[in-house]
């Protein structure tokens, strides 16, 4: 079964324009919440987290927003650039795990100039 | 300072052989993941390393699979009497420590095909 979700297999943006990639999940003992963003033929980097704790984290272009209530979080990338184009992976934590990430299947995210 | 290394970056194998795979880690991170990445699938988790012990075997998907990590750095994953579905991007991370928001570091993977 399918604990982390990405519905959305690729979404495209114009260059300047907000990028939303959206994540859904069923385990409530998830814990902690990350993006990972993947260029081909290269590891996935790690972008951006967010605890269980807070509903919004901010670093930069990219904000991670998180809603518990219905097991949601969203990435939002302001203003997208054509560098932004990559794959974009949510993944989880369970609460006493530190380190089993759980993955969703990830989203191609294509900004074009 | 280099990052995490792996090699081969692909293996191409056919049904029944075994095959190896090896992650060098970032220097001095003493936990160390192996993931894989089927095809249309997210990344699936297989073991974990804190030095040379591997607490958690959990994701490894048959006995077919094992890991070992030496000298607390680097790990081969074996896969004997490779089949088909085993075909898939075979990704190392490591982190610091192994603690809750450490960041994992991953690798470029090596690309299975097994014929």
């Amino acid at each position: 079964d399918q604990q982390v979700k990405q519905n959305s297999p690729s979404l495209s943006v114009q260059e300047g324009r907000i990028s939303i990639l959206n994540c859904d999940y069923t385990n409530s003992m998830f814990d902690y919440f990350l993006w990972y963003k993947k260029y081909p033929a290269e590891g996935p980097t790690f972008l951006i987290s967010i605890s269980s704790i807070k509903d919004k984290n901010e670093d930069g272009r990219f904000t991670v927003f998180l809603n518990k209530s219905a097991k949601h979080l969203s990435l939002h990338i302001v203003p997208s650039q054509p560098g932004d184009s990559a794959v974009y992976f949510c993944a989880a934590i369970r609460g006493g795990s530190n380190y089993k990430l759980t993955f969703g299947k990830g989203t191609l995210l294509t900004v074009n100039p | 300072g280099a990052g995490v290394s792996q090699s081969p970056s692909n293996k191409v194998t056919e049904k029944g052989k075994d095959v190896e795979l090896r992650c060098d880690p970032i220097s001095g991170h003493t936990a160390l993941y192996w993931y894989r990445q089927s095809l249309g699938q997210g990344l699936e988790f297989l073991i974990y390393f804190q030095g040379n012990s591997a607490p958690d075997k959990s994701g490894l998907p048959s006995d077919r699979f094992s890991a070992e990590r030496t000298g607390g750095s680097v790990s081969t994953l074996t896969i004997q009497r490779t089949q088909q579905e085993d075909s898939a991007v075979y990704l190392c991370a490591s982190s610091p420590a192994g603690v809750v928001g450490e960041t994992q570091y991953f690798g470029p993977g090596t690309r299975l095909l097994v014929l």
